[in-house]
């Protein structure tokens, strides 16, 4: 079964304007981690965000916020005021404790800035 | 600085041939993990490690292999087994513990042709 699900394979913004990217999870473990990256161009891996599964805040990191609602399982990235540079490939991941601490990633979605 | 070490960034390899990645981490991380990207795709998980002399299969471990003789590395070989090795891999190593991220490193890409 599909642990996590990015349902959308592109999307476009305007620069400055904010953009929310979905990801939904699927585990039947009590902790876990919820974790963002982007994918630039170049191939490399940058981690944008984190939020624990007994965390009651939404994770915030700079530009970027992890809207985390448990009941649903999704953990949806918004990024504020967006810029050129954010046009990427993103992915979301989740790692659960009860699978010898695998990580599970989605498929991504390439986001593009419009100037 | 810390960090992960791939090299090299790019090899090229005629088909039938073994070939070993090279991944090297200072991080002093437990965990290390080997992934495959195809272009557009996500990550395939292909092996990890959470401790020296210990190593799982991913989801996609056919026609590779690992070691993990030291905590600092992590070497992969594809083999001629694989039939379809052209693909972008990365390398990556983490705290042990679901609150910690992966460090990743810049990659290697494989033409095999």
């Amino acid at each position: 079964a599909q642990k996590i699900t990015q349902t959308q394979p592109g999307m476009f913004v305007q620069e400055k304007e904010a953009v929310t990217l979905d990801c939904t999870y699927d585990t039947s473990d009590q902790s876990y981690g919820l974790f963002w990256y982007k994918q630039p161009s170049s191939g490399e891996m940058i981690f944008l965000i984190y939020q624990g599964s007994y965390d009651e805040q939404n994770a915030t990191e700079g530009r970027y916020s992890l809207n985390f609602q448990k009941a649903r399982k999704s953990a949806n990235l918004v990024i504020s005021a967006s810029q050129l540079g954010d046009s990427a490939m993103y992915f979301c991941a989740m790692r659960d404790i009860g699978n010898f601490n695998k990580f599970y990633f989605g498929s991504g979605t390439k986001l593009n800035v419009k100037p | 600085d810390g960090g992960i070490t791939q090299s090299p960034k790019y090899l090229f390899r005629k088909e039938g041939q073994n070939v070993t990645l090279s991944c090297e981490q200072n991080l002093n991380h437990d965990a290390m993990y080997w992934y495959r990207q195809d272009p557009g795709q996500g990550l395939r998980l292909i092996y990890y490690s959470q401790i020296v002399n210990d190593f799982q299969k991913g989801d996609i471990a056919e026609g590779y292999s690992v070691s993990r003789e030291k905590k600092e590395s992590f070497p992969l070989t594809v083999t001629s087994a694989q039939k379809n090795p052209t693909a972008f891999y990365l390398c990556a190593s983490s705290i042990v513990g679901s609150a910690y991220e992966q460090y990743f490193g810049p990659g290697t890409r494989l033409t095999v042709t």
